[in-house]
């Protein structure tokens, strides 16, 4: 039982590179969400999808992009990496539902030099 | 806009001792309540919710949570702490009310639990 799987674990950017942080649940979970994680600044919510082809901006969506073509995958896209989204980020996903809790996928730590 | 507050960055207590974390919330409405659990270099794991009804809730590993609307709080405790709780805990609000705010979860700053043994 996979759950929530993100891909890399670990990554490392250069200013103005550009990289897709993937994300994939296998229960068939309509809701998914990706958000930044920074130290004293708890996690914040980047963009968020319910359902395959409908996505919508979050608290922080400057410098990122998403799509979402399948129930399974929720890419996150960094267009031009920059030091300030230097942060571990985390993929969410839930079912249908106001009441229902998220999972959480382990994180992608980045860091952009 | 919806908000959570946890006021102790860090919060100490000796193995055995009863622990509580603090939460307290703002949001329009009657407010859905959740705890998570963050162990080093893990995602997130989730605790317990608050939804409706009874405002003391049961959740994993001997944890419980007491809603208390006056106060606007969400306090998560545990009557006897463990070494292994040591972790980072996040409490978080949805609006449960339609719209994009249904969707979203806002998360508190978190708070470090350390249990001495």
């Amino acid at each position: 039982n996979a759950g929530v799987t993100q891909t890399p674990k670990f990554q490392v950017l250069k200013t103005g590179q550009s990289m897709t942080l993937q994300c994939a649940q296998d229960m068939n979970h309509e809701y998914m969400s990706w958000y930044r994680q920074d130290p004293g600044m708890g996690l914040r919510l980047i963009h968020y999808s319910v359902g395959a082809g409908i996505t919508d901006q979050g608290e922080v969506p400057n410098g990122y992009n998403v799509s979402r073509s399948t129930t399974e995958d929720f890419p996150l896209r960094l267009l031009s990496a920059a030091p300030s989204q230097t942060s571990v980020y985390f993929c969410a996903s839930r079912p249908t539902g106001t009441a229902t809790e998220a999972f959480f996928g382990q994180g992608t730590r980045l860091t952009v030099v | 806009a919806q908000s959570v507050a946890q006021p102790e960055d860090q919060v100490n207590v000796a193995e055995g001792n009863p622990l509580t974390v603090k939460c307290t919330y703002s949001v329009s409405g009657n407010p859905y309540l959740f705890w998570y659990v963050q162990y080093p270099n893990r995602g997130l794991q989730f605790l317990l919710k608050y939804i409706t009804g009874d405002n003391l809730v049961k959740g994993s590993y001997g944890f419980e949570a007491e809603f208390n609307k006056s106060q606007t709080s969400f306090h998560l405790k545990k009557p006897s702490a463990l070494v292994s709780d040591s972790a980072l805990y996040f409490c978080a609000v949805r609006d449960p009310r339609g719209g994009g705010s249904n969707y979203k979860l806002t998360f508190g700053k978190g708070t470090l639990l350390t249990v001495n043994p």
